[in-house]
């Protein structure tokens, strides 16, 4: 299974775009990548994911490079309820029978400013 | 529309004692996970229940047992409470664990400590 390195922890001012990179070298070719955020000890929110192609939502985007080792997730306009612990994850997808099983890193820490 | 919710939030317990942790969802999912949380170790996966009626092992299920009750409740037994079991649990709930596209919704979380 694939794991993902983030930076422990990153800044952020409020209203400026926050840029939150995810390096999943080992990530094979049938693997998704998931973004997930938990907000002070909440149960994870999930925000995005991706295989190949760069994503947008009402949330954020998703930018995977072409050789699929790394992604980065955007937040255009941040915000001070933005602040959490964003996980980058790689969920394997094995056909039938998979069980949504998510590989959990240590995360990166966003602080956004005032 | 409450989502997932989980009971109860807060539960200290002795060592060897047994408990039982209720997780219920509203959206008609299929499947259901616990998952546990401990400080530096992300989330890992206890059990799962893909569908009613079937639940299977994730990747630390010793020291606990599971029942999917119906399509909505899914709880978590733990018979004899030990300290290494003092940890947050996360319930979460999806569509169908065999979709590609598949989102998982959690809960808000039980902090137990076992003493």
């Amino acid at each position: 299974d694939a794991k993902t390195t983030q930076p422990p922890s990153m800044d952020c001012a409020e209203g400026r775009a926050a840029n939150l990179p995810c390096n999943h070298s080992t990530i094979s070719g049938n693997e998704y990548v998931y973004w997930y955020r938990q907000i002070h000890s909440q149960g994870p929110q999930y925000i995005i994911h991706g295989l190949k192609n760069n994503e947008t939502n009402e949330m954020a985007s998703l930018i995977i490079t072409e050789d699929r080792k790394s992604s980065t997730l955007i937040l255009p306009h941040a915000t001070l309820r933005d602040t959490a612990v964003y996980y980058c994850i790689v969920r394997v997808f094995h056909g039938s029978g998979n069980t949504g099983k998510l590989i959990f890193g240590q995360g990166t820490t966003l602080q956004v400013k005032p | 529309n409450a989502g997932v919710t989980q009971t109860p939030k807060f539960q200290v317990l002795k060592t060897g004692q047994s408990m039982t942790l209720q997780c219920a969802q509203d959206m008609n999912h299929n499947s259901m996970y616990w998952y546990r949380q401990d400080p530096g170790m992300g989330l890992r996966l206890i059990y799962y229940s893909a569908s009613e009626g079937t639940t299977d092992k994730g990747e630390v299920p010793n020291g606990y047992n599971v029942s999917r009750l119906n399509k909505r409740e899914f709880s978590l037994r733990l018979e004899s409470a030990a300290p290494s079991q003092t940890s947050v649990y996360f319930c979460a709930s999806s569509e169908d664990s065999a979709r590609t596209n598949e989102k998982l919704f959690f809960g808000s979380g039980t902090q137990l400590s076992v003493l």
